[in-house]
């Protein structure tokens, strides 16, 4: 069946870059755009950017461009999302999402099981 | 940029229904989905394209969309429907995706 599965956890001190993977498993790697979404401790959700599998075309938030990088190995189905330039802020749960596509919108209809990343002198 | 408006609460008695909007300019002319997240797990999509439902999702789950409100509709609440709730939009001007803040659903 159709998985989304992520890296570890992972402890970095200010100013360290971090890199997520996200594996797909269980349907066409190229198919589908990627998403990244986080959430910081007791927040909502925030929208990051996605990647195409398929050209490794990406689109990024506003408020992530030039520290988010988001590439793909179509070799091993994975997609990975590297933050750089960590700060406290940057302290949450990073989750890959599977967009599916109708018409005009896009649907996360699979998730990763989420990532921790945590930032700390 | 596309803003999304949820209120941050919602209380309701087990058995009535829950009706959780979702604020934002014109957004009938766009498809609204609706994301359920319990605490410690990653969110899952509950109604997509503004009134339709995944399978596995129970038919008390519904939605919809006018003017400037979007809904999603708890009928028949249970204890197990506690949770956060997000709606999500594409933003085609930007081509970003946008959340609700998210509303917090507490069975009294």
């Amino acid at each position: 069946q159709v998985q989304l599965v992520q890296s570890g956890a992972e402890v970095k001190k200010p100013g360290a870059s971090v890199k997520v993977s996200c594996k797909a498993v269980g349907y066409t790697f190229t198919t589908y755009y990627i998403h990244w979404v986080r959430q910081a401790p007791g927040q909502g959700l925030e929208w990051m950017g996605k990647i195409s599998p398929s050209s490794g075309s990406t689109t990024y938030a506003q408020k992530f461009q030039g520290r988010i990088t988001m590439t793909r190995d179509s070799s091993t189905s994975t997609v990975y999302m590297q933050l750089s330039s960590l700060r406290s802020e940057d302290t949450a749960v990073y989750y890959c999402a599977r967009g599916y596509s109708y018409g005009y919108s896009e649907v996360f209809d699979y998730w990763g099981q989420g990532s921790l990343v945590t930032v700390s002198s | 940029s596309y803003v999304l408006t949820q209120p941050p609460s919602l209380s309701v008695a087990p058995g009535k229904a829950a009706r959780i909007t979702c604020g934002g300019y014109n957004i009938e002319t766009r498809s609204v989905h609706w994301y359920q997240q319990r605490p410690g797990q990653a969110p899952v999509v509950v109604i997509y394209y503004d009134s339709d439902r995944p399978s596995g999702i129970p038919e008390r789950f519904s939605g919809s969309s006018s003017g400037n409100t979007a809904t999603l509709t708890i009928s028949r609440v249970e204890a197990g429907d506690e949770a956060d709730y997000y709606c999500q939009v594409w933003d085609s001007s930007s081509d970003h995706m946008v959340f609700g803040g998210g509303t917090k659903l507490t069975v009294l």
